[in-house]
């Protein structure tokens, strides 16, 4: 079965600091998601991957899938306190079309004033 | 994308009775599925929720203990039966339209004592 592997766990920084999540399949992906989550709340959806080398960026927030489709990389620029949260990577489960999504490990960030 | 209104948002339920959590979306969607996430882990698949059939359950997750309905393109329901303890999670909907990303509603709290 497919896993996702996040990196680091959980990660705190100093506001106005640059910041990178790495997200790692066991097997290659078909579709690659990013989403944030607020403790205890549902998820928000950040951006979606499906080429290989592709990257996408939104406002400070940029999301890259490597070559081999296997690896998936979340960069923050000048981290602010509403970047604080919890960043899941997704991808479709059984590789299919359905977004029946499979997640991450999560990772934990906060963002020191 | 569409907005999947999620209620009850938290509940404190005794063991051994049963919770029942609705989710409505604002407009057709193809596919629904339903989430648990356990307290400091990442989501996991309980089903999808098939209009009109029987939904399909993953590894691990039976219709006895976790009934879902989907009467219509726009509504399902998820209900957690004879709970316990190890119930207590984060519950989210999602909706896939084909057309953008897995969208997520808010979530249910789950505690049960």
């Amino acid at each position: 079965s497919q896993e996702l592997e996040q990196s680091p766990q959980s990660l705190i920084v100093q506001e106005g600091k640059n910041l990178t999540i790495n997200c790692t399949s066991s097997k290659t992906l078909y579709g690659l998601y990013w989403y944030k989550q607020k403790y205890g709340e549902g998820l928000i959806f950040l951006m979606m991957l499906q080429k290989g080398g592709e990257e996408k960026s939104h406002e400070k927030i940029t999301a890259k899938l490597d070559e081999k489709k296997q690896q998936s990389s979340l960069h923050i620029t000048a981290s602010q306190p509403s970047h604080a949260g919890i960043y899941l990577c997704g991808a479709p489960l059984y590789g299919g079309a359905t977004n029946k999504l499979i997640f991450g490990t999560g990772t934990l960030l906060a963002v020191q004033p | 994308s569409a907005v999947i209104s999620q209620k009850p948002s938290r509940d404190i339920c005794q063991r051994g009775t049963s919770l029942t959590i609705q989710c409505q979306v604002d407009s057709q969607v193809t596919m629904m599925f339903w989430y648990r996430q356990q307290p400091g882990q990442s989501l996991t698949l309980i089903a999808t929720a098939n209009q009109g059939s029987e939904a399909t359950y993953e590894s691990g997750f039976v219709i006895d203990k976790f009934p879902i309905s989907r009467p219509n393109l726009t509504f399902s329901t998820l209900t957690v039966s004879n709970m316990s303890p190890e119930d207590s999670s984060i519950y989210l909907c999602s909706g896939y339209s084909g057309y953008t990303e897995a969208f997520f509603g808010q979530g249910t709290r789950l505690t049960v004592v």
